[in-house]
């Protein structure tokens, strides 16, 4: 059953720094989202990207986070200065049509 | 914007007996998408079940399968049979015509033996 994959599983990072969250969607795929749980909360969406650009984005979604597909695999997430409250489970999706696929998340604690 | 309503913030049932998950949903659109995910201590999202809003037929997945009332906007899922596996959280989540899925709060369904 073909997979997406998330990198890495887990991420520390300390407030104000940069992460870089990756993400290698299914390869037929076409249509590729980041989603975000704060532990306890619901899952929420953040974007979704199709053929090389962002097709929606969510309030959540401000000018410190943005999303690129650097080549023809990888999907990655970027919070530029990262804040306390962006401590959270963020989950790569990606679909072909109406079947969302989701990877395993990335755990992003930021102390 | 659509709102999706899960009013049993957690549940319990015992081992081989049926429990029904319930959901609810605001939309004005007439063609949607409605799923329930499945999330175990691990953390993953595990589609169980999908339903397209213009099928009349509810959907069964082996001992999962939804109870859909468009008019009500109401989508529940019952577990049968159920397993200690089966413990985790469950989403009931809708797609209209935008990009995004939009989540419930979640119910945390715990079986025991």
């Amino acid at each position: 059953e073909p997979e997406v994959t998330q990198t890495p599983s887990h991420q520390v990072t300390q407030m104000g720094q940069e992460v870089i969250l990756r993400c290698v969607p299914i390869s037929n795929h076409l249509y590729f989202y980041w989603y975000r749980q704060i532990l306890g909360q619901k899952v929420e969406f953040l974007v979704s990207f199709y053929n090389n650009e962002i097709s929606e984005k969510s309030e959540i979604f401000d000018d410190q986070f943005s999303v690129e597909r650097p080549d023809g695999s990888n999907f990655t997430l970027k919070i530029r200065s990262t804040k306390l409250e962006d401590s959270a489970m963020y989950f790569c999706a990606s679909t072909a049509n109406y079947g969302y696929t989701f990877g395993s998340g990335t755990r992003l604690t930021v102390v | 914007a659509q709102t999706v309503t899960q009013s049993q913030p957690e549940m319990s049932v015992q081992e081989a007996e049926t429990v029904t998950l319930s959901c609810t949903y605001d939309t004005s659109e007439s063609n949607y998408y409605l799923f329930w995910y499945k999330q175990p201590p691990s953390r993953q999202m595990i589609l169980v079940i999908r339903q397209e809003a213009y099928k009349q037929q509810n959907a069964t997945e082996n001992r999962f399968s939804v109870n859909f009332q468009k008019a009500a906007k109401s989508f529940s899922l019952k577990i049968s049979d159920s397993q200690l596996g089966d413990t985790a959280m469950y989403f009931c989540a809708f797609r209209g015509s935008g990009y995004a899925l939009n989540f419930g709060k979640g119910t945390s369904l715990l079986v025991t033996p």
